[in-house]
């Protein structure tokens, strides 16, 4: 199994430009979750879908921040317009959502830089 | 409030000695997961162990142990005989139900391990 993949593995953009972030789960797995990681606030949930269903988007900043799941395999996470304090590593990561045991697989994550 | 504590911002530890790296977690609910990650300079998040609430027995994973005790609210990660590849962040984090049979996973800030040789 090739793990949950994130791309890109690093994006630099401009304040105000648009930024889209992808992510494929490890197939079968049924629940998905974005984290956004910086040094001052520690590993916070963004949005969390099952079933591709969004379950919890409470973690999600601001209007600026859209999450989708059209389909099984594939999520995007999209900023717009990006801002300067958005700069973070952003993680994806999918388990199987049964059981009570089922670890959180995590993808490589995007380091976006937003100048 | 804060869910998951963990005091210890960072650690020095001798290569071979055990270590234990402390977690607090604040929940009121009787079902809920406990697990630990690691993330080396490389940035990955590399899953260690994992005890639920209603286990017995403190998990075991190679040099990995969990020291559970629920009375306390206490899940500390132990690693025996320390090696230089331990040097690390290491996270403690909660699964908690939140609705409709869902669940959701919170992490804490994280304790920087650095094993000497």
């Amino acid at each position: 199994d090739a793990g949950v993949i994130q791309s890109p593995r690093h994006e630099v953009t401009e304040m105000g430009q648009e930024v889209t972030l992808r992510c494929k789960p490890i197939s079968g797995h049924n629940s998905l979750f974005w984290y956004r990681q910086t040094m001052m606030r520690g590993l916070e949930l963004l949005i969390y879908f099952n079933n591709n269903v969004p379950i919890d988007d409470s973690g999600m900043p601001e209007d600026r921040f859209s999450a989708k799941m059209p389909n099984a395999s594939f999520s995007t996470l999209k900023i717009q317009p990006s801002e300067p304090r958005d700069s973070a590593v952003y993680f994806c990561a999918s388990n199987p959502g049964q059981g009570d045991n089922s670890p959180l697989h995590f993808g490589n994550g995007t380091r976006l830089t937003v100048t | 409030a804060q869910k998951i504590t963990q005091t210890q911002p960072g650690m020095f530890v001798q290569e071979k000695e055990a270590v234990t790296l402390d977690c607090t977690y604040d929940t009121s609910d009787q079902s809920y997961g406990l697990f630990w990650y690691k993330q080396p300079s490389s940035g990955e998040m590399i899953f260690l162990i994992y005890q639920g609430s209603y286990d017995e027995q403190n998990a075991t994973e190679g040099r990995y142990s969990l020291n559970f005790q629920k009375a306390r609210k206490s899940a500390n990660l132990v690693i025996s005989a320390s090696q230089l590849g331990d040097s690390a962040m290491y996270f403690c984090a909660m699964r908690e139900p939140i609705e409709s049979g869902n669940e959701k996973l919170t992490f804490g800030t994280g304790t920087r391990l650095t094993i000497i040789p």
